[in-house]
């Protein structure tokens, strides 16, 4: 059974750049799936922020393109996401998943717990 | 960009049936997903593709999906029902992932 982990600073100054990894275990990354990044402002809905696969292909919010990098490291059985130029906007609880099977527009049935990330000077 | 729309909130009486509606410009013609979010904890997916319920997800939840709009039906609510709803579709003209506001769903 999958598990997925985000790790990260919990703490980020604005205008720096925010950078999460979600962990995978009880699955390859390279397995053919989109892993993707979701995340939830407090007390708000859920956004998708965009998703990534082993190759590098990867989807974007496009709300949020400008300032996302997604990098895969097959090697650590991980994915990591980048944010920059970050604002108190960006404050949310975020989220990695993986979708129900393969194919870049199939919904998410594994899920990490998530985590905070406060951009607060 | 594509919109999801739906209600804030619903509530109803255990063991009554709960309707939660999504709302979409030609909705009928997209894969929906749902999802279900209790209070500090990440969302599950209930249904997908309109009406497929994954594995452990009890047929009590239904989905249907027409016209402009999508609907989550939860026949005999428990108060285990309550949590938060979020719909969610693939935008093909733009290839990405949008979700509805949530809907809250209360049982008295």
């Amino acid at each position: 059974q999958v598990q997925l982990e985000e790790s990260g600073p919990g703490l980020v100054k604005p205008s720096e750049t925010l950078s999460l990894t979600c962990i995978v275990s009880g699955y390859s990354v390279n397995s053919g799936y989109y892993w993707g990044w979701i995340r939830q402002p407090p007390g708000k809905g859920l956004e998708w922020i965009g998703s990534v696969y082993h190759s590098g292909s990867t989807y974007y919010n496009p709300s949020l393109k400008s300032r996302l990098t997604f990098s895969v490291d097959t090697s650590k059985n991980q994915f990591s996401l980048r944010l920059s130029s970050v604002t108190a906007a960006d404050t949310a609880v975020y989220y990695c998943a993986r979708p129900l099977r393969g194919g870049w527009s199939v919904p998410y049935d594994s899920w990490g717990q998530g985590t905070l990330v406060t951009v607060s000077s | 960009s594509y919109v999801l729309t739906q209600p804030p909130s619903v509530s109803v009486a255990p063991g009554k049936t709960a309707r939660i509606t999504c709302g979409g410009y030609n909705i009928g013609s997209k894969s929906v997903h749902w999802y279900q979010q209790k209070p500090g904890q990440a969302p599950v997916l209930v249904i997908y593709n309109d009406d497929d319920r994954p594995s452990g997800i009890p047929e009590r939840l239904s989905g249907s999906n027409s016209g402009n709009t999508a609907t989550l039906t939860i026949s005999r609510v428990e108060a285990g029902d309550e949590a938060d709803y979020y719909c969610q579709v693939w935008e093909s003209s733009g290839d990405h992932w949008v979700f509805g506001g949530g809907t809250k769903l209360t049982v008295l």
